[in-house]
C-alpha cells in the first residue's frame, strides 16, 4: 500500500512569488492535513480538510491557502511567500478526525530567497 | 489550549542502554495520543498508537504507556542501537488534530 506522497520533494521561490504543495493521502484516508515544521518552532498546525472542506485552520495569515480535490488529494498554496516561510511543509493523512492515527509523507523542503 | 512538553530535550546515551522518553499534557481530554520518530530533514515515522482507553502499546523493543488522568505517556525504548538515534516527539489527538512536543533528540553512541 502507497504511503502519503508529496511533491515537489524540494521547492525554491523567490520573496513574493507563489507556491504549491501537493499531498496524496493513504487509499480510503478522507482526512488531510498540513503542517509546518520551521527551523527551531517545532510543528504547527495549518490546515485540516475532510471530504472535500476546509474544517479547520491554524493561526496563519490568508496567504496560506488550500483545496482538497475529489480524489482527497491535497494542494497547499501560499501566496506572497516571505523569508520566513522557509520550512519543511508535511501532510499528513487519516481516516476520518477521531483519532485513528495519522501517517505522514516525508515533506517539501520550501525556500525562500 | 493543549500544551505537550517532553523532557529531557536531549539524550545521549552508549549503546544497548534502555531509553525513557517522558511526555506530558495540559488537557486530558483527548482522543489518543502518537509517538514519532523523525530523521534529521525527513518527515515522520508513525512509532506507536495508544488509544485513549488503552494504558500501553508494544511494538518490539518500543513500549509506551498512557496515562490520562495525569496527563502523561512514557516511551521505553529497550537495549538502544545506534539506528535509533533519531527527534522522537509525542503528539495527542484531540478534536481534530495532532498537538506536537518539541521532541526529545537522542544520540546513542557505538
Amino acid at each position: 500500500e502507497a504511503g502519503v506522497t508529496q511533491s515537489p520533494t524540494h521547492l525554491i521561490k523567490t520573496r513574493g512569488q507563489q507556491a504549491t504543495l501537493r499531498c496524496s493521502p493513504i487509499s480510503g484516508h478522507t482526512s488531510v492535513y498540513w503542517y509546518q515544521q520551521a527551523l527551531g518552532l517545532g510543528l504547527q498546525f495549518l490546515l485540516w480538510y475532510d471530504e472535500g472542506e476546509e474544517r479547520n485552520r491554524g493561526n496563519f495569515p490568508p496567504r496560506f491557502s488550500g483545496r482538497q480535490f475529489p480524489n482527497y488529494s491535497s494542494e497547499l498554496n501560499v501566496n506572497a511567500l516571505e523569508l520566513e516561510d522557509s520550512a519543511l511543509y508535511l501532510c499528513a493523512s487519516s481516516f476520518g478526525s477521531d483519532g485513528y492515527g495519522y501517517t505522514f509523507g516525508s515533506g517539501t523542503r520550501l525556500t525562500v530567497v | 489550549k493543549q500544551e505537550v512538553t517532553q523532557i529531557p530535550a536531549a539524550l545521549s546515551v552508549p549503546e544497548g542502554e534502555n531509553l525513557v522518553l517522558n511526555c506530558s499534557f495540559t488537557d486530558s481530554a483527548i482522543y489518543n495520543l502518537q509517538w514519532f520518530r523523525q530523521d534529521p530533514g525527513k518527515g515522520l515515522t508513525s512509532l506507536l498508537l495508544i488509544q485513549s482507553s488503552q494504558r500501553e502499546q508494544t511494538s518490539g523493543r518500543l513500549n509506551a504507556s498512557l496515562d490520562k488522568s495525569s496527563g502523561r505517556s512514557t516511551l521505553y525504548i529497550a537495549a538502544s542501537q545506534p539506528g535509533d538515534s533519531a527527534t522522537y516527539l509525542c503528539a495527542v489527538i484531540d478534536d481534530y488534530k495532532l498537538s506536537f512536543g518539541a521532541g526529545t533528540t537522542v544520540t546513542v553512541r557505538a
